[in-house]
């Protein structure tokens, strides 16, 4: 089976930073990489496919990049809406694994 | 609009079976994969169980196999999850979510297992 690590498992950060999640798949899986958004009591919401395509509706402030093994993901300007937890999500082979989450707090 | 709607969580007694349900909307559902993705109480997600569009194609994550069994019903666009020798670990939320990548997702359903 393929494992995801994500890192970190937690993150501090102020409205306004950028910051950076990195998922790391344990063989390559191309750009089979899918990052979701979930905040408490929600379901999970799609924001990156493909490793960088962002879906409809997503804004630009989210980017993917990454191929093969490693990944990231990217938000810019941070905004209160945005702390949330993130996770990843391979897609190339089952059991499909997800990254084990990565919880970004406000500062 | 896709809509997927869970339904059947409940508490069971552990060695209990259940079967849950996900009713879909918007779109043509015998065109698309299906999956169920569990989250425990404050854990984080993981992948359950995946069925193709015409149902010929399944896969199991290995905690669940043998127990659980994924189906569809492409008349009544209708996914379905039997659980069956329910253990604790297994409470969760499920949700049903549609394609690879999941792009849409239902709002869950809560499975409790305990005595």
């Amino acid at each position: 089976d393929i494992q995801m690590t994500q890192s970190p498992s937690s993150l501090s950060a102020s409205v306004g930073d950028r910051v950076t999640i990195t998922c790391r798949a344990s063989q390559g899986i191309s750009n089979y990489l899918a990052w979701f958004q979930q905040k408490p009591g929600k379901a999970p919401k799609s924001l990156i496919y493909a490793a960088s395509s962002l879906q409809s509706g997503v804004p630009s402030k989210f980017s993917g990049s990454g191929s093969g093994t490693d990944f990231t993901l990217t938000i810019s300007s941070l905004q209160p809406e945005d702390f949330a937890t993130y996770y990843c999500q391979e897609y190339s082979t089952y059991p499909y694994t997800f990254g084990q989450g990565t919880k970004l707090e406000i500062k | 609009e896709v809509q997927l709607v869970e339904s059947g969580g409940d508490l069971v007694q552990p060695g209990g079976s259940l079967r849950l349900s996900c009713a879909a909307s918007g779109f043509t559902f015998s065109s698309y994969s299906l999956n169920w993705v569990r989250q425990a109480p404050g854990k984080g997600l993981e992948w359950v169980s995946y069925i193709s569009s015409r149902g010929s194609t399944t896969y199991y994550a290995d905690s669940v196999k043998g127990r659980f069994t994924i189906s569809r019903d492409n008349a009544k666009n209708s996914l379905y999850l039997q659980m069956n020798s329910l253990r604790a670990e297994d409470t969760a939320v499920y949700y049903c979510a549609r394609d690879l990548p999941l792009v849409y997702w239902g709002q869950g359903t809560l499975v409790a297992v305990s005595s």
